[in-house]
């Protein structure tokens, strides 16, 4: 099984509201990213955790907060957040980050912010 | 800073035909190089990965060849058809990072 499930599928929210997104895996993969995609342009990193912890972060706005409960879980906080921050959020995962393993993405969530 | 370019950005060619995609890197030092596929408003498929030390790999009518000296990559598609219409993005994974090119628009016509 090679799936990454990711809920919600569609997120409509307000500025002022706060709200999660939801990844899981059960490949036993150890490494696990967050991406953002705009329109008709290619996925752009936001964090990466190695082994639960956070080992990358891309200069990404605080209003996003990402979490790792356990090796199969990650969640992205949102909070405060801008319109143009309304995107397709892509989860991911990877047998461990450094290497050259498959990295299988998720079907992603669309978010709208109003 | 590792930049990747596709080229075309868009083709549309009629059905059977065969083609290729085209992917370049400007660094050399990577650890893949993966091809994804992506539909409207849906996540990335995974298609293939050769590793730094391949030269090709082969999945069905999908062939993706690597040359890390010149930094370019080739995804093959023989006797195209509809169903392979979408969006086909190369990506090179650095010792972190997976770093994506623009992506390929495909349209196969009936």
């Amino acid at each position: 099984d090679t799936e990454v499930t990711q809920t919600p599928k569609h997120l409509v929210m307000g500025m002022t509201n706060k709200k999660s997104l939801k990844c899981e895996q059960h490949m036993g993969h150890r490494a696990m990213y967050w991406y953002k995609q705009k329109a008709k342009k290619p996925p752009e990193l936001m964090f990466v955790y190695s082994y639960e912890k956070l080992s990358i972060n891309e200069s990404v706005p605080s209003r996003f907060s990402p979490e790792c409960p356990n090796s199969s879980l990650l969640n992205l906080h949102l909070h405060a957040l801008q319109p143009e921050d309304s995107a397709l959020y892509l989860c991911a995962s990877s047998q461990d980050p450094s290497g050259g393993n498959t990295i299988y993405f998720g079907e992603g969530s669309w978010l709208t912010v109003v | 800073k590792q930049e990747v370019t596709q080229i075309p950005a868009a083709l549309s060619v009629p059905e059977g035909e065969n083609l290729v995609l085209n992917c370049s890197f400007t660094d050399s030092a990577i650890y893949n190089l993966q091809w994804f596929r992506q539909d409207p408003g849906k996540g990335l498929t995974s298609l293939l990965l050769i590793q730094s030390s391949q030269r090709e790999q082969t999945s069905g009518r999908l062939n993706a060849s690597l040359d890390k000296s010149s930094g370019r990559s080739t995804l093959y598609i023989a006797a195209s058809q509809p169903g392979d219409s979408a969006t086909y993005l190369c990506a090179v994974k650095g010792a972190q990072k997976l770093v994506f090119g623009q992506g390929t628009r495909l349209t196969i016509n009936p």
